[in-house]
């Protein structure tokens, strides 16, 4: 079973408004971490946010946030201000448990930004 | 900030060369990197987690035989895809983590694209 769902392949946006890309997750482990990551068309992978299961507050980081909703197992990105060089892939992920476990990913979502 | 360095960037070769890719970490010691594999348009898919001064951990379906990995030391992992076919094309890229704590992000490399004539 997938532990991480990205349902939009695509999204476009319009310079300067915001934009949330949605990941949901599946896990019976009650400490897990989840992660965002961009990554743009040269490779790289750039760490964005994190928020961990016992979080009680979103994560925010600059223009990014995270819309966490545990109990529906959603952890959505939100951008605000969206400039052109947000276009990129972006990647959720989770590590579950508190050990050195890898990080697994969703599929991804091709953010576009339109000028 | 932490950083991890993956050499070479590129690599094109001919069908049966073996391939070496290097991926260390700069300012930090790593007792475990992973290693993931990224087709075109897809996702990070995690092939194998290197464990220093141990034999790695290769998830379903990836061939230890084919992926050598050696993590000889705590800064220095090493993927090497014997024997390369076309198939074996595709974007690897290595991932470490500086600490164990839940909240640290895993630090990736610039990745390495291997492309197999």
């Amino acid at each position: 079973a997938q532990k991480i769902t990205q349902t939009q392949p695509g999204m476009f946006v319009q310079e300067k408004e915001a934009v949330t890309l949605d990941c949901t997750y599946d896990t019976s482990d009650p400490s897990y971490g989840l992660f965002w990551y961009k990554q743009p068309s040269s490779g790289e992978m750039i760490f964005l946010i994190y928020q961990g299961s016992y979080d009680q507050q979103n994560a925010t980081e600059g223009r990014y946030s995270l819309n966490f909703q545990k109990a529906r197992k959603s952890a959505n990105l939100v951008i605000s201000a969206s400039q052109l060089g947000d276009s990129a892939m972006y990647f959720c992920a989770m590590r579950e448990g508190t050990g050195n476990t890898p990080l697994v990913f969703g599929k991804g979502t091709r953010l576009s930004v339109i000028a | 900030g932490a950083v991890v360095s993956q050499h070479p960037s590129r690599v094109i070769c001919k069908s049966g060369t073996s391939v070496k890719i290097e991926c260390r970490s700069l300012d930090f010691q790593a007792t475990t990197m992973f290693w993931y594999r990224q087709f075109p348009k897809q996702s990070l898919m995690l092939m194998a987690t290197s464990n220093e001064g141990s034999k790695a951990t290769y998830e379903q379906g990836v061939e230890k035989d084919k992926f050598l990995i050696n993590h000889a030391s705590l800064t220095l992992s090493t993927l090497t895809v014997t024997s390369a076919h076309p198939e074996d094309s595709s974007f690897y890229i290595c991932s470490a983590r500086e600490w164990t704590g839940s909240n640290q992000p895993q630090h990736f490399g610039d990745g390495t694209r291997l492309s197999i004539l």
